[in-house]
C-alpha cells in the first residue's frame, strides 16, 4: 500500500514530441505528488509537484495531471528537447510525515 | 546556492568493512536523509533526520546506522559491510515541517567487494 507503480521504465521521444510518465499509488494518505528530475552523475532535483486538491499544475513545458478518484498522476512533457533527456521520478508523501515513497523512475531519452 | 555535500564521489570496500558515508549541507536546514537508488527499484528511504541527534528509521535501515551529531553533518554507517550493500547513495536535506522540498547531493557509487 505504501508504493508508487511508475511507467513506463523507460522512453524514447522525438525532438518536439510529447513525453508522458505515469504513476499510479493506492494509499489515500498521500497529500503531496512531487516530480523530480536526475541528470547523469547528479542527485535529484524537483521539477514540479502537485497536491490532490487540483487537477492540474503547469510549470512552462511541465504538466502533472492528477486524478484522485483513480489515484493516478502523469507528467507531460510538451514540445521535449533533447536537454529533457534524463531520468523522471514520480513521488509521493503520506500526511504528515517527513517521507516521501518514490517511483521506480522513467529514463528518458529524447531524439534530436 | 545551496548545497548538499557527500565526501565520496566513488567509494571500493571489502566485505565486513565498516563504511562511513558523509553528507554536509550549508542551508540550515533540519532534515538530512539518507536513501539508497538502485536500478528498477527507484529512491529507498534508509534513514531520516528531523533535529540534531534525532533520527527515525526509513523503509530499509537494515544493516545501517546513522549519526547527526551537528545540524549540518549527517553520516550514514555501514556496521559490516555486504556486497548486497553495493549501491548509489544518495543525501538529501530539507527545511523543517512536511512536504518540502528535498535538495539532493550527487551521490556516493559504494562497491562491496
Amino acid at each position: 500500500q505504501q508504493q508508487v507503480k511508475q511507467s513506463p521504465q523507460s522512453l524514447i521521444v522525438q525532438k518536439g514530441g510529447i513525453s508522458i510518465i505515469n504513476c499510479a499509488y493506492e494509499n489515500t494518505a498521500f497529500d503531496y505528488f512531487p516530480w523530480y528530475q536526475q541528470f547523469p552523475g547528479k542527485g535529484p532535483a524537483l521539477l514540479i509537484a502537485i497536491r490532490p486538491d487540483v487537477s492540474e499544475k503547469k510549470e512552462g513545458r511541465f504538466t502533472i495531471s492528477f486524478n484522485k478518484s483513480a489515484k493516478q498522476f502523469s507528467l507531460h512533457i510538451m514540445d521535449s528537447q533533447p536537454g529533457d533527456s534524463a531520468t523522471y521520478f514520480c513521488a509521493a508523501s503520506p500526511s504528515g510525515t517527513y517521507k516521501y515513497i518514490f517511483g521506480t523512475g522513467t529514463r528518458l531519452k529524447v531524439l534530436a | 546556492d545551496v548545497k548538499v555535500t557527500q565526501s565520496s564521489r566513488y567509494l571500493v570496500k571489502r566485505t565486513g568493512e565498516k563504511v562511513f558515508l558523509e553528507c554536509v549541507q550549508d542551508m540550515d536546514h533540519e532534515n538530512m536523509f539518507w536513501y539508497r537508488q538502485d536500478p528498477g527499484l527507484g529512491l529507498r528511504l534508509i534513514y531520516f533526520s528531523y533535529d540534531v541527534k534525532m533520527k527515525e528509521k526509513g523503509d530499509i535501515p537494515e544493516g545501517y546506522s546513522v549519526s547527526r551529531e551537528k545540524k549540518e553533518r549527517f553520516s550514514l554507517i555501514l556496521e559490516s559491510a555486504s556486497t548486497n550493500q553495493t549501491s548509489m547513495y544518495l543525501c538529501a536535506s530539507s527545511l523543517i515541517g512536511f512536504n518540502e522540498k528535498l535538495f539532493f547531493g550527487s551521490g556516493t557509487q559504494l562497491s562491496v567487494l
